[in-house]
């Protein structure tokens, strides 16, 4: 079945250091890979997508590129702030076998903390 | 749109009793998606619709759990009797097709002691 395996956490950070978070799937079919993001207190949100191999999807400063030799999606960020402080999600959603298979299927989660 | 909203946001029970949780998903979107989120156990889908009809339940925990959608607009979660073990963050997301982004609600904290 499909999975998403990312880097454990806690991950701590000054600002303005370099962030990578690692996360590296397993798909039957041909898969759009996803981060998310959630704050303290909130629900999940969109932070950025790809939808085929070799995409790159960036927001806000993140960036993660669609590796489909590799099977990753490792998300960066050259310079971090305190408000990045949150937990990542890396998620993919695959049509599997048949096209039937609508779901999101979620990583554990990483989280970020950044101090001053 | 104001998003998915969920109610309540925190509700704290005893032991023994029913639960609902309630999810208004976004105007036309196709597929909503109930999951807990606990420490031990991350994020976990617990079942979701496709047009209102239940495509996957196999992440419900038991037969405490049920879920229904009786339209396009609204989605409960009951557990009944609730337990303990139960106490977690539920989610409900929608989204409006395949392999697009899922919007999630701000979430229910459920508390059972």
């Amino acid at each position: 079945g499909d999975s998403v395996t990312q880097m454990e956490g806690p991950v701590t950070l000054s600002e303005e250091a370099f962030l990578t978070i690692n996360c590296t799937y397993t798909a039957t079919g041909y898969p759009s890979l996803f981060w998310y993001v959630q704050y303290p207190g909130e629900g999940l949100q969109l932070l950025l997508k790809a939808t085929k191999a070799d995409d790159k999807g960036s927001n806000k400063g993140f960036e993660a590129t669609y590796r489909k030799e590799t099977t990753s999606f490792h998300l960066e960020k050259g310079s971090v702030q305190v408000s990045d402080s949150a937990v990542y999600f890396c998620a993919l959603s695959d049509l599997g076998s048949g096209g039937s298979n609508y779901k999101l299927t979620f990583g554990k989660g990483t989280l970020l903390t950044v101090n001053p | 749109d104001a998003g998915v909203i969920q109610s309540p946001r925190h509700e704290v029970t005893e032991m023994g009793q029913e639960v609902t949780l309630r999810c208004k998903p976004i105007s036309g979107h196709d597929y909503l998606f109930w999951y807990r989120q606990t420490m031990m156990r991350g994020l976990e889908l617990l079942i979701y619709f496709n047009n209102n009809v239940p495509i996957d339940d196999s992440g419900m925990p038991e037969d405490r759990f049920s879920a229904k959608m009786p339209n396009a607009s609204f989605s409960t979660l009951k557990i009944q009797p609730s337990e303990p073990r139960d106490s977690a963050v539920y989610f409900c997301a929608s989204r409006p097709g395949q392999g697009t982004e899922a919007f999630f609600g701000q979430g229910t904290r459920l508390t059972v002691v």
